[in-house]
């Protein structure tokens, strides 16, 4: 069975600073990992995926994440915030059957 | 745009009567999956096909769910004798490749039950 740890439930930062989101999983197999973000009222989109390769991941609208494999984490990272980054974030892990499991998401608030 | 659409976006009902979503998939993606999101957590799997075949369903989808894609294009989520409990968000998703293909998500059904 595969899992995934969100710690946090509301980050708040400024704007401007730096933007850590973090994210533990377990998989009993090597896993696929994904960061999606989600507006009001809307689906979930993909912010990056680490699938294979290197751990250092790049996405979208300057996000980046690192794969840790002894840490079994996939914490999500801007280095500065800005306003519209304000969503709720999902990280999910895929052991390729399929199907993905989410953590219950991080919201995010940038303050002026 | 060919992105994946959900019909309706809301839905309200009454408790006990049958409701029916529609996924309508990425044209060429071949994988479709089902999830619910309640307020405050994640989505969660539901079901999910690979063209018309379904090929696995969560414990969470009782036997008053049913999901069908015929000719493995469009799919439908039904719920009969709704309950209060159903309300949430029906998120549906579809994907390329099996694994290594990131989901893409629609904009979801809210479904509320009174």
């Amino acid at each position: 069975a595969q899992s995934v740890t969100q710690l946090g439930s509301h980050v708040s930062v400024s704007e401007g600073a730096l933007v850590l989101l973090r994210c533990n999983y377990s998989s009993s197999v090597p896993p696929y990992l994904f960061w999606y973000v989600q507006y009001p009222n809307q689906g979930l989109q993909l912010l990056l995926k680490y699938t294979t390769g290197a751990t250092l991941v790049k996405g979208i609208n300057g996000f980046e994440a690192e794969f840790k494999k002894s840490e079994t984490s996939f914490h999500l990272t801007k280095p500065s915030a800005h306003m519209s980054d304000a969503a709720e974030y999902f990280c999910a892990v895929d052991t390729n059957a399929g199907k993905s499991t989410f953590g219950d998401g991080t919201t995010l608030t940038v303050k002026p | 745009d060919t992105g994946v659409s959900q019909n309706p976006r809301h839905k309200i009902t009454k408790r006990g009567q049958n409701v029916t979503f529609r996924c309508d998939p990425i044209s060429e993606h071949n994988r479709l999956y089902w999830y619910r999101q309640t307020l405050g957590q994640g989505p969660e799997f539901l079901t999910y096909f690979q063209n018309e075949a379904q090929l696995e369903k969560s414990r969470l989808l009782s036997d008053r769910f049913s999901a069908e894609r015929p000719k493995g294009s469009f799919s439908t989520l039904e719920i009969q004798r709704t309950e209060q409990g159903d309300s949430a968000m029906y998120l549906c998703a579809s994907s390329l490749r099996q694994g290594m293909g990131e989901q893409y998500f629609g904009p979801g059904t809210r479904l509320t039950v009174t």
